[in-house]
């Protein structure tokens, strides 16, 4: 009954690290999503994928990349870490119209 | 620019009283959500409205979305503690695919005792 499980659930990075957020669901959910979200900003869509094997982009794509190999996990990567990545991240799954989400991932960016 | 605007983006109220949140654009959406997250978790679905018009009760929560398929509203009866948290619209434009969302940034409610 785990859902959507993202890993890790908090993180501190230096600038310019690189790093891999994973998300896991176990609903066989075609559509898979990477949201952030930042005070005042409210949740704004980063990549997703409408199926295993493909991704799109987002609202805010710029300085992450994705991928989607296996249908159950979407993976989120920075490749230069900056200040302004700092954010919580969501990870989303849906069949249709109504979305589960993961607990999310605390990222700091120093 | 905000595609969801939320409204009011905090309320504070007491125990047993009734409030009601907005959530306006000026887009039309062909389905609408309504979420709630607690603090360090993330947003829960409460309900789903594709019909213009529509209007859906879940115990103490109604729902309602517009004729025109470009606004909702939330109303909370006699609100309890419990009831505190974000509450999240989120909209599907037509041709979104994959059904990707729009969110508006929340209206943060505080019930207390």
């Amino acid at each position: 009954n785990a859902g959507v499980t993202q890993t890790p659930k908090f993180r501190v990075l230096k600038t310019g690290q690189s790093m891999t957020l994973l998300c896991a669901q176990d609903m066989n959910h075609e559509y898979m999503y990477w949201y952030r979200q930042d005070p005042g900003m409210g949740l704004r869509l980063i990549h997703y994928s409408v199926g295993e094997g493909t991704t799109a982009k987002g609202e805010v794509p710029d300085g992450y990349n994705v991928s989607r190999l296996k249908k159950q996990n979407f993976l989120l990567g920075l490749e230069s870490a900056a200040p302004s990545q700092t954010s919580v991240y969501f990870c989303a799954s849906s069949q249709n119209y109504g979305y589960t989400f993961g607990s999310g991932t605390r990222l700091t960016v120093v | 620019t905000q595609l969801l605007e939320q409204s009011p983006q905090f309320l504070s109220i007491q125990e047993g009283e009734n409030l009601t949140v907005y959530c306006n654009s000026s887009s039309v959406f062909s389905s609408l959500q309504w979420y709630r997250q607690e603090p360090g978790e993330g947003p829960v679905l409460l309900v789903t409205v594709v019909t213009g018009g529509e209007v859906k009760k879940l115990k103490r929560l109604t729902f309602q979305f517009g004729d025109a398929r470009k606004d909702s509203s939330l109303h909370i009866t006699a609100a309890q503690p419990g009831d505190t948290g974000l509450y999240l619209c989120a909209g599907r434009q037509r041709g979104n695919s994959g059904y990707a969302l729009n969110f508006g940034k929340g209206t943060s409610l505080l019930v207390t005792p």
